[in-house]
């Protein structure tokens, strides 16, 4: 079975652009959440989506959206890009989403964003 | 409100010494408890996870942890370390009884094993 996979894995911006991140959850897993992972602030959530609805959305500011597609897929946008958002962008899908079971998450290998 | 602390940033220890990174948790009523690891260039794999029941909980790669509800704790251990166990470990709590169903990582303990 294929684990989760992130498209791109790299990717540079400059200030003031926007960027799609994608990702394709385990098949059969229909819960998606991504993840912020920086070196001061570790791994911070940023929201999750389940059946293309979004059930819990962490503090982050407008400028990051999501959605996802009948077929779990899903992708991330973040808008007027700043020289802070330069982080690693993981995803994690499992079968249900997270209020309903304990069960782990499956990560992908996320895609390094880097703002100049 | 939950959150997990994870007081050391960094554990060195020689192969073939036991290992042991620090995770302590607040949640409001009970937890659960996760522990992943995180190799270079990699996302994050669950190594076990504490529901109920025994305090000892057994997971990947001979790693284990022990659940302390009166020091609101919950350690990942081996007896024995590897250099291949050198990697970023973290710690992640969810309050069970509801709140924030969303688990709260820890900032990471990175972890090096020297031969």
């Amino acid at each position: 079975k294929a684990g989760v996979t992130q498209t791109p894995r790299y990717l540079i911006k400059t200030r003031g652009q926007q960027v799609t991140l994608s990702c394709s959850p385990i098949s059969g897993h229909r819960s998606v959440s991504w993840y912020q992972q920086t070196p001061g602030q570790g791994l911070q959530f940023l929201f999750e989506y389940f059946s293309e609805t979004q059930r819990n959305k962490g503090n982050f500011p407008g400028r990051f959206s999501g959605r996802q597609f009948s077929n779990s897929r899903s992708e991330m946008n973040v808008s007027t890009l700043e020289l802070g958002d330069s982080a690693l962008y993981l995803c994690a899908s499992s079968l249900y989403h997270q209020s309903a079971t304990n069960e782990k998450l499956f990560f992908g290998s996320g895609t390094q964003l880097s703002v100049l | 409100a939950q959150s997990v602390a994870q007081p050391e940033d960094q554990v060195n220890v020689a192969e073939g010494n036991p290992l042991t990174v620090k995770c302590t948790y607040s949640v409001s009523g009970n937890p659960y408890l996760f522990w992943y690891v995180q190799y270079p260039n990699r996302g994050l794999q669950f190594l076990l996870k504490y529901i109920t029941g025994d305090n000892l909980v057994k997971g990947s790669y001979g790693f284990e942890a022990e659940f302390n509800k009166s020091q609101t704790s919950f350690h990942l251990k081996k007896p024995s370390a590897l250099v291949s166990d050198s990697a970023l470990y973290f710690c992640a709590v969810r309050d069970k009884s509801g709140g924030s169903y969303i688990p709260t990582f820890g900032r990471g303990t990175s972890l090096i094993v020297h031969p």
